[in-house]
């Protein structure tokens, strides 16, 4: 399995962007880029995902580097409720593996 | 219906009972998970049945024995556990498709906490 690398924690104040980098050098071809969230007491829930371009949805943005070995989750405007724990994944669609790493810890300030 | 439902959300068990821990989907899945989360750390994998066949197993311990009956229902049978096993059990389900409509999107349940005795 290709290894994805984010910082333990990061701090945001509240209504300010907050950008969450994830480091994945040994992505391959077939990786696609996951994004999921846990928020305290729940399950992950899934957050975007992309494969070599930008994507955006209602939640986030994903900026993927051009040679595909890092991409950065973006929250446009945190709130108290984006405190959560927030994992990078590679997936490859061609297997339903799916495994977790240590995730980032974002907290918010209000 | 985009629901995983788990059930029980808590669980109590003495190291000799048997018990089991179920999960439900509706949604036309046909791969489901189970993972394993302990307190401030990540889910940790431990077994995948595509199209009700058990793809993946994490070399987990015979006393937990997962199930598949039909592709909306995963049971985790658990039995001889140790205190060590108590942790947070999620239940995940995916298309488990091959083609364009896969995003590979999982749905968590909101998991089933067990504590051993």
């Amino acid at each position: 399995d290709a290894k994805t690398t984010q910082p333990n924690s990061m701090e945001s104040n509240e209504e300010e962007p907050v950008h969450l980098p994830c480091n994945h050098s040994t992505i391959s071809g077939t990786d696609y880029i996951h994004w999921y969230r846990q928020l305290p007491s729940q399950g992950p829930e899934y957050v975007i995902h992309g494969l070599t371009s930008n994507v955006n949805n209602r939640m986030a943005s994903l900026a993927i580097a051009e040679d595909r070995k890092s991409s950065t989750l973006i929250l446009h405007r945190a709130t108290l409720r984006d405190a959560a724990v927030y994992y990078c994944i590679l997936r490859d669609l061609r297997n339903n593996d799916m495994r977790f790493g240590a995730g980032t810890r974002l907290t918010v300030k209000p | 219906d985009t629901e995983v439902t788990q059930t029980p959300k808590h669980l109590v068990m003495g190291m000799t009972n048997k018990k089991s821990l179920k999960c439900e989907q509706h949604m036309g899945h046909r791969a489901m998970y189970w993972y394993k989360q302990k307190a401030k750390k990540p889910p940790e994998l431990m077994f995948v049945y595509s199209y009700e066949k058990l793809s993946i197993n994490e070399s987990v311990p015979s006393r937990f024995s997962p199930e598949c009956p039909n592709s909306s229902l995963l049971n985790l049978h658990l039995h001889a556990l140790q205190p060590e096993d108590s942790a947070l059990y999620l239940c995940a389900s995916s298309l488990g498709l091959a083609g364009g409509r896969n995003t590979g999107e999982l749905f968590f349940g909101e998991g089933s906490r067990l504590t051993v005795l």
